[in-house]
């Protein structure tokens, strides 16, 4: 149980387009959806927290014009990382959870995105 | 704010050996949880273990176990009969009860066979 799908799990795309990463939540509601950024060899830094029905919260540096979060329902929250530029290019990782603290965090499997 | 610390970068171990990768945090809160995940290089995160606070027994899962100091607060992982397989980067984490996490900035694990 407790499955966490993200797609796409690679895009390369030209600078200047839209990408959009979706993270669903297959077999549970997820009240709350983290959105991480890892780069290579570096632990996850958190970009924001999507809770279901409202406005995400970001961390601080993160710019919320460039990352647009929606979490239109329990089991879907989606980045969009507007105009890309190759310093957007990283590792995207979705977590859900049940807000119990109890329970880990459940991962996707990440998205690749490289802007070229 | 909670912070994780793995002091350790990178560690190595043989084959069939032991290891232990350390862990401090530093909470004001009585009550949180905390994990263990391992990340290979396929990059899927991967829970390891968990311990709750609250329990005075370290948790142990076949290979690995943990030595959790809650006075020292201190959340240590011990690999026993280190496989190939094991060979990942290794996040602490530390949960709220509602669930957020924070996480350490990693160990890296080398199996030498």
């Amino acid at each position: 149980g407790a499955v966490v799908s993200q797609h796409p799990s690679w895009v390369i795309c030209k600078s200047g387009t839209s990408v959009k990463i979706e993270c669903r939540s297959l077999d549970f509601q997820a009240t709350t959806m983290f959105w991480y950024r890892q780069f290579p060899k570096q632990s996850l830094m958190l970009m924001a927290t999507s809770n279901e029905g409202s406005k995400a919260t970001y961390e601080q540096g993160v710019e919320k014009d460039k990352f647009l979060i929606n979490h239109a329902s329990l089991t879907l929250s989606t980045l969009t990382v507007t105009s890309a530029h190759p310093e957007d290019s990283s590792f995207y990782i979705c977590s859900a959870s049940r807000d119990r603290g109890f329970e880990p965090q459940h991962f996707g499997d990440g998205t690749r995105l490289s802007i070229l | 704010a909670q912070t994780v610390t793995q002091s350790q970068p990178e560690m190595s171990v043989q084959e069939a050996e032991t290891v232990t990768l350390s862990c401090t945090y530093d909470t004001s809160e009585s009550d949180y949880y905390l994990f263990w995940y391992k990340q290979p290089p396929s990059r899927q995160m991967i829970l390891v273990i968990r311990q709750e606070a609250y329990k005075q027994q370290n948790a142990t899962e076949n290979r690995f176990s943990v030595n959790f100091q809650k006075a020292a607060k201190s959340f240590s992982l011990k690999i026993s009969d280190s496989q190939l397989g094991d060979a990942a980067m290794y996040f602490c984490a530390y949960n709220t009860n509602a669930g957020k996490s924070t996480f350490g900035d990693g160990t890296t694990l080398t199996v030498k066979p």
